[in-house]
């Protein structure tokens, strides 16, 4: 989920477990969906993106899903790694709106060994 | 291939004093984006550029000035700095998969 203000939601597993995060989304007119990873004191980093013409797409480690009817998103991670420790920012975009990218508010991962 | 460089890394100003914020990227993109990040909250667009000589307003314009040039640079200016102001900037190339500079840390007195 997404929070306001300034406590960021956590997530915590167990290295070697998957991890889901979840990102609820706000317009049904967006078309394309983007997860980012921004690691502490980086600037953020492209991971996987999808169209909404697909509702599951797979990279390395990676799988976004979508589900257009509760407009959510979700992020999984498999065997999540101390190095995927950061904090990880959903976005979409829609053509109405010049196709500027609309940022979540992100999620904290941590990754205990 | 540098990608996105930004400069300064960080920098402290008083109130009303101005600065421009460099940014520069090699991959020859027409779409170049300036956000601010504030303390557990996403990134908010402030300008953006659809080529050279093409800007245009953001979620949060107001005390920033932007110019393109050329392709390659996207120069930020903040006017008249304020308290406000003290943020991360991310500079960023690309439309849809954006790649982003290292960012400049600004605190404004």
């Amino acid at each position: 989920g997404e929070s306001v203000g300034l406590h960021l939601p956590t997530l915590s597993v167990q290295e070697g477990d998957n991890s889901i995060i979840n990102c609820a989304y706000s317009n049904s007119a967006s078309d394309y969906f983007i997860w980012y990873k921004q690691e502490s004191g980086k600037g953020p980093q492209f991971i996987i993106d999808i169209r909404s013409n697909m509702d599951k797409r797979q990279g390395q480690r990676v799988t976004v899903l979508l589900n257009k009817t509760v407009k959510h998103l979700s992020l999984q991670i498999a065997a999540t790694q101390p190095g995927d420790s950061a904090v990880y920012f959903c976005a979409e975009a829609y053509a109405g709106n010049n196709r500027k990218l609309i940022w979540g508010l992100g999620t904290s991962l941590a990754v205990n060994p | 291939n540098a990608g996105v460089t930004q400069t300064p890394k960080f920098q402290v100003l008083k109130t009303g004093q101005s600065m421009t914020l460099q940014c520069a990227q090699d991959m020859n993109h027409e779409y170049m984006s300036w956000y601010r990040q504030d303390p557990g909250m996403g990134l908010r667009l402030i300008h953006y550029s659809v080529g050279a000589g093409i800007t245009d307003q953001g979620e949060v314009p107001n005390g920033y000035n932007v110019s393109r040039s050329t392709t390659e640079d996207f120069p930020l200016r903040l006017l008249s700095a304020a308290p406000s102001q003290t943020s991360v900037y991310f500079c960023a190339s690309g439309y849809n998969e954006q790649f982003f500079g290292p960012g400049t840390r600004l605190t404004v007195l």
